[in-house]
Order: C-alpha cells, then sequence, then structure tokens
C-alpha cells in the first residue's frame, strides 16, 4: 500500500529565506507524485505534479520538487519565499483503485510560516 | 468559470441529526471524491464515484453516505452514526486515471454542537 510522509509539521522561515519542505513516499508500483498548496479555511490548489520525465519540477510561482527513486523523495522548494507563501503544503501519491479510478494518499500536511 | 462548489460553507448540527453536504462541479470530470480533514491528519478519503450511479467506500466511510444521481453533482450526507463528524469536508473532482490532477472545492466546515 502506498504511503506518504511529511517530516516537518512546520516550518518557521524568515522572509526572503530558502525553504525546503520534505515528503518521503512508499509505493509498489510506478507513482505519480502531486504537491497541493492550502490557504487558511479554503480547498486545496495544486503546486506541481511529477509523472514522468524529467525528475525536476517547477511551478509557476517559483517552487520546484526532485523527484529521488533511490530515496523515495520528492521534497519541495522555493530558493527565497514571501510572506503570500504561508500556508499548508500537502505531499500525495496517487494510488489506482477499482474501475481505474485514482485515489490520493495524502500526507500530515506541513505548515509554512513566514516572518517578516 | 469551471469549477467545484460547495456549500453551504459553514454548517452547525446537533448531535443526532443527518446533515447532508452539497457538491457541484461543472468541469465535465467523471470522478467525484468526498475527503474529511482534519488536522495534523491529512486528508483522508471517504467515497468516491467514478461514473454516474456508482460509487465505491473510501478509507472512512463508516457514517457517512453518498449519491451520484447526475454526472455533475456529488451530495455528501453526514449520519448520526458518525461519532465525530466536526471536520472540514473537501469535494474534489478529476477525469478517470491515475495521473490526472484533483481539483477541489472550497469546502464545508461542519460543527456539532
Amino acid at each position: 500500500a502506498q504511503s506518504v510522509t511529511q517530516l516537518d509539521s512546520q516550518v518557521p522561515v524568515f522572509e526572503e529565506a530558502p525553504v525546503e519542505l520534505r515528503c518521503n513516499y512508499s509505493s509498489s508500483v510506478s507513482v505519480y507524485l502531486f504537491w497541493y498548496v492550502q490557504y487558511p479555511n479554503q480547498g486545496l490548489q495544486l503546486l506541481l505534479k511529477y509523472l514522468s520525465g524529467s525528475t525536476l519540477v517547477e511551478s509557476i510561482n517559483g517552487f520546484e520538487a526532485e523527484f529521488n527513486k533511490s530515496q523515495t523523495s520528492f521534497h519541495l522548494r522555493k530558493p527565497s519565499v514571501h510572506i503570500s507563501d504561508t500556508a499548508e503544503y500537502f505531499c500525495a501519491v496517487s494510488a489506482g483503485i477499482r474501475g481505474g479510478a485514482q485515489k490520493l494518499v495524502f500526507g500530515q500536511g506541513t505548515r509554512l510560516t513566514i516572518n517578516p | 468559470d469551471g469549477g467545484i462548489t460547495q456549500s453551504p460553507k459553514y454548517l452547525f448540527r446537533k448531535e443526532g441529526q443527518n446533515v447532508t453536504l452539497s457538491c457541484e462541479q461543472n468541469l465535465n470530470h467523471d470522478a467525484m471524491y468526498w475527503y474529511r480533514q482534519d488536522p495534523g491528519q491529512g486528508l483522508r478519503l471517504i467515497y468516491y464515484s467514478q461514473i454516474v450511479n456508482d460509487f465505491q467506500k473510501g478509507d472512512i466511510a463508516e457514517g457517512y453516505s453518498v449519491s451520484r444521481e447526475k454526472k455533475e453533482s456529488f451530495p455528501l450526507t453526514v449520519t448520526s452514526a458518525q461519532k465525530n463528524p466536526t471536520a472540514f469536508y473537501l469535494c474534489a473532482s478529476s477525469r478517470s486515471g491515475r495521473s490526472d490532477t484533483q481539483y477541489f472545492g472550497p469546502g464545508t466546515r461542519l460543527t456539532v454542537l
């Protein structure tokens, strides 16, 4: 069965500092990996995803994540954060289920707090 | 604008009452999902539906029920059998397939008084 572990429940950083949010997964099949962001009292929005090909994937707002098969990791990074990046971030792995549907298995979430 | 709507945003319920949460999508997606979110536990799958008139239990289906009579609608009923219903409920939809992105609604926060 697939599982996801986000190693940090909270990450406080100063504005314009770099940040890394760690995610490790376990899966017995080929993986599709996702990072979602959730702002307070809102739904989740897709940040980026890895399906195949280049192991480095990027989002439009400066985040990037690297798929590392040997370490079963998909860490999220940003070289310089802004106050507006304050949110909760979820890593997820896609598992195939009955009828070809998709089940997302989520990590516990990492709350990123940006301090001025 | 295409998207997913959930209503109401906030819902209060007395113990012993059933309550239904609405989820509508106009993305023409085949698959729809209900998740429950509790602090520090991520999201857990309650039910999912791949096509109209078909749905399957997820990891925590006990105390919940769903229907899928129309492609664009997937309401969730929280029954009195659910022992701890206070949570944030999120609806999502996607095209079929493991690699497709799930799109989420804004959520409904249910509080049992």
